[in-house]
């Protein structure tokens, strides 16, 4: 059964920077087929994607993040990590790590999220 | 960018039909996934590929697509079906996309 867990303060200081970490228990990073993402979610509010990683160090990220946002994938300690600079308090939320299966059916794209971290929260404030 | 859109709250009696609608252009010629969240618990995948469910997921889960919406529908609606409901899909301009959420409540 794959786990993913969360790791990382939970209080950040405006204009630094946020730094979390998902450890995989279960499978494999190193075994490919999957992408790891981080999502968060401000507190009485909806999901958003931050970015993905894969196996081999590639990354996709929010356009809307995109300069503030280095995802990194260790895979001998089979984590995957988000670092999230220049925080302020819009940064405030929960943020989930979550393995991804990317499916092509018919030449369509199928992107979806199987297994979700419990979430770690984090607070940006001085 | 690409953008999904839910109904905020949708209400439904215990053993009803509840539909759960997404609306994003041209929604019908991409893939939707649905995700369930209950209070301080993470999103839980419940229909990936418009209409398939993962092991574990009961049937009275489904999902469809076409045109504009997607549409999550549970059939025989119980109380710990009571949670919130995102759906998502994939944007070449925006990549991941949610939609808003909607708050099912069983009344």
């Amino acid at each position: 059964q794959v786990q993913l867990q969360e790791s990382g303060p939970g209080l950040v200081k405006p204009s630094q920077t946020l730094s979390l970490t998902c450890t995989v228990s279960g499978a494999s990073i190193s075994s490919g087929g999957y992408y790891w993402n981080w999502i968060r979610q401000p507190a009485g509010k909806g999901l958003e994607w931050i970015g993905r990683v894969y196996t081999t160090g590639r990354t996709n990220n929010n356009p809307s993040l995109k300069s503030r946002v280095n995802i990194s994938v260790d895979t001998s300690k089979n984590q995957f990590s988000l670092r999230l600079s220049s925080v302020t308090a819009a940064d405030t939320a929960v943020y989930y790590c979550a393995r991804e299966l990317v499916v092509v059916v018919a030449a369509t794209v199928s992107f979806y999220m199987d297994v979700w971290g419990k979430g770690t929260t984090v607070t940006v404030s001085s | 960018s690409y953008e999904l859109t839910q109904p905020p709250s949708v209400y439904v009696s215990p053993g009803q039909t509840a539909s759960i609608t997404c609306s994003g252009d041209k929604m019908g010629d991409k893939f939707a996934s649905w995700y369930q969240q209950k209070p301080g618990q993470s999103p839980m995948l419940v229909i990936y590929q418009n209409n398939k469910r993962p092991s574990g997921i009961p049937e009275r889960f489904s999902g469809s697509n076409s045109g504009n919406t997607a549409t999550l529908t549970i059939s025989g609606t119980q109380a710990l079906d009571e949670a919130d409901y995102y759906c998502q899909a994939w944007d070449s301009s925006t990549d991941v996309v949610f939609g808003g959420g909607t708050k099912l409540t069983v009344l």
